[in-house]
């Protein structure tokens, strides 16, 4: 158990519709780090917040937002949501603001969107 | 574009013997190199890393070799074990910049 929690574990939603995914970071740690892995794919660095702010930004799409709270959860937004979507979609969490610093991964939610 | 590549999708060895998972990258800038693990249903768990000012970095089993000069690096595990059945994913980053990098992943299965 890496300490990171991931709400839901699955979500099975439409096209067009919009969804929220939930991450908490384990104790301590000041940065988030969003991912997605689909099909066939490695993983792709999506965002990362540091301390409620946002600090790097990959391949993520215009669609799709994050957040970091000062309780420091974090939320992915995914909106006008297709088939290419579905993936799952994992967070990581650290101490540190460096992409380089090992990463604690939570065990990911699962997207199907149909 | 992918920046770090994995070649080989698939690799199976024999218990005992030694895994060699291999990782190219394109971008000289990176600075450092993550070699995670991933059981199915479970998020990747940080397995071993170096920095590109080595060239070698030994954890127990496992050991990273990094050739700066062909931009590519391996991960050793001996003597492999069936438990190091999963996939391999090496990673790449800069101490500044904000990129980071993951390859396609390697299914490491280990035959008792």
């Amino acid at each position: 158990d890496s300490g990171v929690t991931q709400t839901p574990k699955h979500l099975i939603t439409a096209t067009g519709q919009r969804v929220t995914l939930r991450c908490s970071p384990r104790s301590g740690d000041l940065s988030v780090y969003w991912y997605q892995q689909s099909l066939d794919q490695g993983l792709q660095f999506l965002i990362q917040y540091y301390n409620g702010e946002e600090r790097a930004k990959g391949n993520i799409l215009e669609r799709f937002s994050a957040q970091q709270f000062p309780d420091l959860h974090s939320e992915l937004n995914l909106s006008s949501l297709e088939l290419g979507d579905s993936a799952l979609y994992f967070c990581a969490s650290t101490l540190g603001e460096g992409l380089y610093n090992e990463q604690f991964f939570g065990p990911g939610t699962r997207l199907t969107v149909l | 574009d992918q920046q770090v590549k994995q070649n080989s999708p698939s690799l199976s060895v024999q218990e005992g013997r030694i895994s060699i998972l291999n990782c190219d990258y394109t971008n000289s800038m990176f600075d450092y190199f993550l070699w995670y693990k991933k059981y199915p249903a479970e998020g990747p768990t940080f397995l071993i890393s170096i920095s590109s000012i080595k060239d070698k970095n030994e954890d127990g089993r496992f050991t990273v070799f990094l050739n700066k000069s062909a931009k590519h690096l391996s991960l050793h595990i001996v003597p492999s074990q069936p438990g190091d059945s999963a996939v391999y994913f090496c990673a790449a980053s800069g101490y500044t910049g904000n990129q980071f990098y993951f390859g396609t992943g390697t299914s490491l299965t280990v035959i008792p």
